[in-house]
């Protein structure tokens, strides 16, 4: 069983401008959510991706978008970066089936995001 | 916002200690999790406690949940250094087709040898 694997694993961007972080879920999970945990924090609920469809965002300016493609994968793509961005990015993968609402989410190790 | 806070915010203990961890929160549940995250990586699923559960336990893992308080507890007996990590309880709102855990800003735990 493969799990979730994040990509690149660290990443230096300029204040302005855009970024795109990976994520491939675990073997068999169709549903991918993004987290952004900064610093000293707990990771916050940025978006869910089911079916290839956004499915719920947290509070999160729109210049946060994501896609998720047919083979479940997803990105996270954040425009005009901000100095706040600077964070620990986690994407985490579940299986949306009869026990989807008590099962536990599969994070991945995360993108480190530093803006400057 | 975060709807979980932990208590202690930091957390010193000698290996073979009990290390106990509090987490409270505002708002109805489905559900509660802890989970394990070692610096500057991925959180680790702990354990997963449903809101019609009072207690559950996994291994060395020890963890209670109180509705009418809206908290919860997470006991790890017999310590170990390995245990040294963060540790967040987060809570889970059943919301059609939507999973959104919230997290609290965690307890970081250390396990002296």
């Amino acid at each position: 069983e493969t799990g979730v694997t994040q990509s690149p694993t660290h990443l230096i961007k300029t204040r302005g401008q855009q970024v795109t972080l990976r994520c491939s879920s675990q073997s068999g999970h169709n549903t991918v959510s993004w987290y952004q945990q900064a610093l000293g924090q707990g990771p916050q609920f940025i978006f869910q991706y089911y079916r290839e469809e956004e499915n719920g965002r947290g509070n999160f300016p729109p210049r946060f978008s994501g896609l998720q493609f047919p083979n479940y994968s997803s990105e996270l793509n954040v425009n005009a970066l901000e100095l706040d961005d600077s964070a620990l990015y986690l994407c985490a993968s579940s299986l949306r089936t009869g026990n989807f609402y008590n099962s536990p989410l599969h994070f991945g190790n995360g993108t480190r995001l530093t803006v400057t | 916002s975060q709807q979980g806070e932990e208590d202690p915010q930091a957390l010193s203990i000698q290996e073979g200690e009990n290390a106990t961890m509090n987490c409270s929160y505002k708002t109805s549940i489905n559900n509660l999790q802890w989970y394990r995250q070692n610096s500057g990586r991925g959180l680790v699923h702990l354990i997963l406690i449903r809101s019609n559960e009072r207690e559950k336990h996994s291994g060395r893992l020890r963890v209670t949940l109180d509705t009418s308080k809206k908290s919860s507890s997470l006991l790890i007996t017999a310590s170990r250094a390995a245990d040294t990590a963060s540790y967040f309880c987060a809570t889970d709102i059943r919301d059609t087709g939507r999973r959104a855990l919230t997290f609290g800003s965690g307890t970081r735990l250390q396990v002296q040898p």
